[in-house]
């Protein structure tokens, strides 16, 4: 059975404090993996997608790596603005035509 | 250019009222997909539209869920007879082509079963 595991759960940062967020996969065949940002009352916001082992993508503050099972999201130097949860997905290439299956989220609390 | 959008941004029943949540993808996109979370959890999987083609619920709960896109655009996601355990914000989500991964989301429906 294809599934995200993201951790941690909850993460507090000093602002600049760089960190990572982990996203644990296990995917029939991988079509793509996704990183969403949610803010409270809000739908996900794209952020990145990756499609291969050893792909990097980048924006801002925000880095994210691929292997073959697992994603990173990098935050380095964060702002207090980079509070928000952040949302791992994969799709495959079975079944639906390209639905996403998502982690819990981590929820990411940075302190001015 | 206009995202994708969804209505009632909100919405209470009683518990046995028929529900019906609207969604506007954005213009020209071919794949619609609903989704629901649950509190502090992440979104799941409820079904997908290519164009006006329902070709996959496998994610709807039970037969009181039902999903229309009758021209191909704007969706409606009906809930039957709600039950407490409907509760949950549900997302939409649309795709320009087959081609093509990135889902954007709409803000998202807020359903509260009393």
């Amino acid at each position: 059975e294809d599934q995200v595991t993201q951790s941690p759960e909850a993460l507090r940062l000093q602002e600049g404090e760089s960190s990572s967020l982990n996203c644990s996969y296990t995917v029939s065949g991988l079509r793509g993996l996704f990183w969403y940002r949610q803010d409270p009352g809000k739908g996900p916001e794209f952020l990145f997608t990756l499609y291969s082992a050893g792909e990097e993508k980048e924006k801002e503050r925000l880095k994210a790596t691929l292997t073959k099972k697992e994603s990173f999201l990098h935050i380095t130097a964060p702002k207090p603005e980079d509070s928000a949860t952040y949302l791992c997905a994969v799709s495959n290439y079975g079944g639906s035509q390209g639905n996403l299956i998502f982690g819990k989220g981590t929820k990411l609390s940075v302190k001015p | 250019g206009a995202g994708v959008s969804q209505s009632p941004r909100y919405k209470v029943a009683k518990r046995g009222q028929d529900v019906a949540l609207r969604c506007d993808p954005i213009s020209g996109h071919v794949s619609l997909f609903w989704y629901q979370q649950a509190l502090g959890q992440g979104p799941e999987f409820l079904t997908y539209f290519q164009n006006e083609a329902q070709l996959d619920k496998s994610g709807l709960p039970s037969d009181r869920f039902f999903a229309e896109r009758p021209e191909g655009s704007v969706s409606t996601l009906k809930i039957q007879r709600t039950q407490q355990e409907d509760s949950a914000v549900y997302l939409c989500a649309s795709r320009s082509a087959l081609g093509t991964d990135t889902q954007y989301f709409g803000p998202g429906t807020r359903l509260t079963v009393l």
